[in-house]
C-alpha cells in the first residue's frame, strides 16, 4: 500500500459526460501528480500540483482540469467525454516537489466511456 | 525532449533464474533520477528501484539491481533468484533534475515467469 488513495475504482460513463476523480495524497506529502495510462499512448504525465498551485502541465486536454484542495486532496475533471478517454488515470505524490523525491501511485481509477 | 525506450515488449524466465530487462533514454541534461516501476496484473504502479545519475555506484534492493551505464545512457534492471510474483508489466522512467518533476515513461516490458 502506498498510502496514495484514489476513488472511485472504477467509473463507466457514455460520451458527452463529465467525471470527477479523486486523489488524497500520501500524508505529509504536498505534490500531487496525475498520469493516464492508455494503450495507445502509454503513460502520460497530465498534470502537477504543489501545496494548491499549478506546477507543471504535460498533456492535459483542454477538456480536462484539476485542482489541490487545501488539505491537499486534488479533483481531476474530465468533461465531454469521448471514447478516447478511456483509461487508467493514476494520481501520485511526493514530499515537497523537489526532484529528488520519488513519487508514489495509487491505485488507479478505470475510467471506461461508452 | 528526453525520451525513453524500452526495446522488449516481452520477456520470459524460469523460476529462480536470472533476468535482465533493458532500458535506453536520451536526455542532453547531466543530472537526474532513472526509477523502474513494476505494475502486475492489479494494475498498480509500485516502485521497484531509483538510481540518481549523480552516483556511480548501482542501487540495489534486494533481489533487484540496475546496471547504469551514464555515458551509455542505458539503465537495465536485473531481477535475481526469480519468483512467480515477478510476473509484471515493468516500466522504465526518467525524471528531470531541473525543470519539471514529471516522469516520462518507457512503454514497457512484459515479464512471464515460469515454474
Amino acid at each position: 500500500d502506498s498510502g496514495v488513495t484514489q476513488t472511485p475504482k472504477h467509473l463507466i460513463t457514455a460520451t458527452g459526460q463529465r467525471v470527477t476523480l479523486r486523489c488524497s495524497p500520501r500524508s505529509g506529502d504536498l505534490s500531487v501528480y496525475w498520469y493516464q495510462q492508455s494503450l495507445d499512448q502509454g503513460l502520460q504525465f497530465l498534470i502537477q500540483y504543489y501545496n494548491g498551485e499549478e506546477r507543471a502541465k504535460g498533456n492535459i486536454l483542454e477538456r480536462f482540469s484539476a485542482q489541490q484542495f487545501p488539505d491537499l486532496h486534488s479533483e481531476l475533471n474530465l468533461s465531454s467525454l469521448e471514447l478516447g478517454d478511456s483509461a487508467l488515470y493514476f494520481c501520485a505524490s511526493s514530499g515537497s516537489g523537489r526532484s529528488t523525491d520519488t513519487q508514489y501511485f495509487g491505485p488507479g481509477t478505470r475510467l471506461t466511456v461508452l | 525532449a528526453q525520451t525513453v525506450t524500452q526495446s522488449q515488449p516481452e520477456m520470459s524466465v524460469q523460476e529462480a533464474e536470472t533476468v535482465t530487462l533493458s532500458c535506453t533514454y536520451d536526455t542532453s541534461e547531466s543530472d537526474y533520477y532513472l526509477f523502474w516501476y513494476k505494475q502486475p496484473p492489479s494494475r498498480q504502479m509500485i516502485l521497484v528501484i531509483r538510481q540518481e545519475a549523480y552516483k556511480q555506484q548501482n542501487a540495489t534492493e534486494n533481489r533487484f539491481s540496475v546496471n547504469f551505464q551514464k555515458a551509455a545512457k542505458s539503465f537495465s534492471l536485473k531481477i535475481s533468484d526469480s519468483q512467480l510474483g515477478d510476473a509484471a508489466m515493468y516500466f522504465c522512467a526518467y525524471r528531470s533534475s531541473y525543470n519539471t518533476d514529471k516522469l516520462i515513461f518507457g512503454t514497457g516490458t512484459r515479464l512471464q515467469v515460469f515454474p
